[in-house]
């Protein structure tokens, strides 16, 4: 049983560069989240989304889209990278938006240079 | 600024020790949950709580939940080496906002 799975795990860019980030998730989880984690700021929800088709945004979402075209996967763009967004990135699911809890996967490393 | 504080920010023990660790706001949150964190890794759920005043206990780890659902507090008996690691809380309002954590080391 899988989980949460994220890939990649490490990734460095350079400034201006787009890339990707992919989540799946195996447990049929209606809502999924995607959370950005610096040091001393906990973690910052980016975009979530409440089933397939949908997304809206979290707290920090400038920057970043996201598309949920398959309930299992999410997946988070950066279409022009910066430096503010090296940060470690978490991708979690879960069966309602709170309780009774997410399942987080084991993260992204990003670094942008 | 956090909409959840949690103290300490770190906390550094011996092992059989006892320590508390807060959470603390100034909304009502419809639940809370708390998460333990290991380097490199996500955060694992512990337990959630719903009601306010609701006390839980996982082994040796108790969770209570203010009677207000303002604040929370995780008190763990005997700590061991284990339970060293980064210990989040996170509260429902809108979305799930989390606390900036308390780093725990226990040390043989």
């Amino acid at each position: 049983n899988a989980g949460v799975t994220q890939t990649p795990k490490f990734r460095v860019l350079k400034t201006g560069q787009s890339m990707t980030l992919l989540c799946a998730q195996d447990m049929n989880h209606e809502y999924m989240y995607w959370y950005r984690q610096d040091p001393g700021m906990g973690l910052r929800l980016i975009h979530y989304s409440v089933g397939e088709g949908t997304t809206a945004k979290g707290e920090v979402p400038d920057g970043y889209n996201v598309s949920r075209l398959k309930k299992q996967n999410f997946l988070l763009g950066l279409e022009s990278a910066a430096p503010s967004q090296t940060s470690v990135y978490f991708c979690a699911s879960g069966r309602g938006q709170g309780a009774p809890g997410y399942t987080f996967g084991s993260g992204t490393r990003l670094t942008v240079v | 600024t956090q909409l959840l504080e949690q103290s300490p920010q770190f906390l550094s023990i011996q092992e059989g020790e006892n320590l508390t660790v807060y959470c603390n706001s100034s909304s009502v949150f419809s639940s809370l949950q708390w998460y333990r964190q290991e380097p490199g890794e996500g955060p694992v759920l512990l337990v959630t709580v719903v009601t306010g005043g609701e006390v839980k206990k996982l082994k040796r780890l108790t969770f209570q939940f203010g009677d207000a659902r303002k604040d929370s507090s995780l008190h763990i008996t005997a700590a061991q080496p284990g339970d060293t690691g980064l210990y989040l809380c996170a509260g429902f309002f809108n979305d799930m906002r989390f606390g900036a954590g308390t780093r725990l080391t226990v040390k043989p």
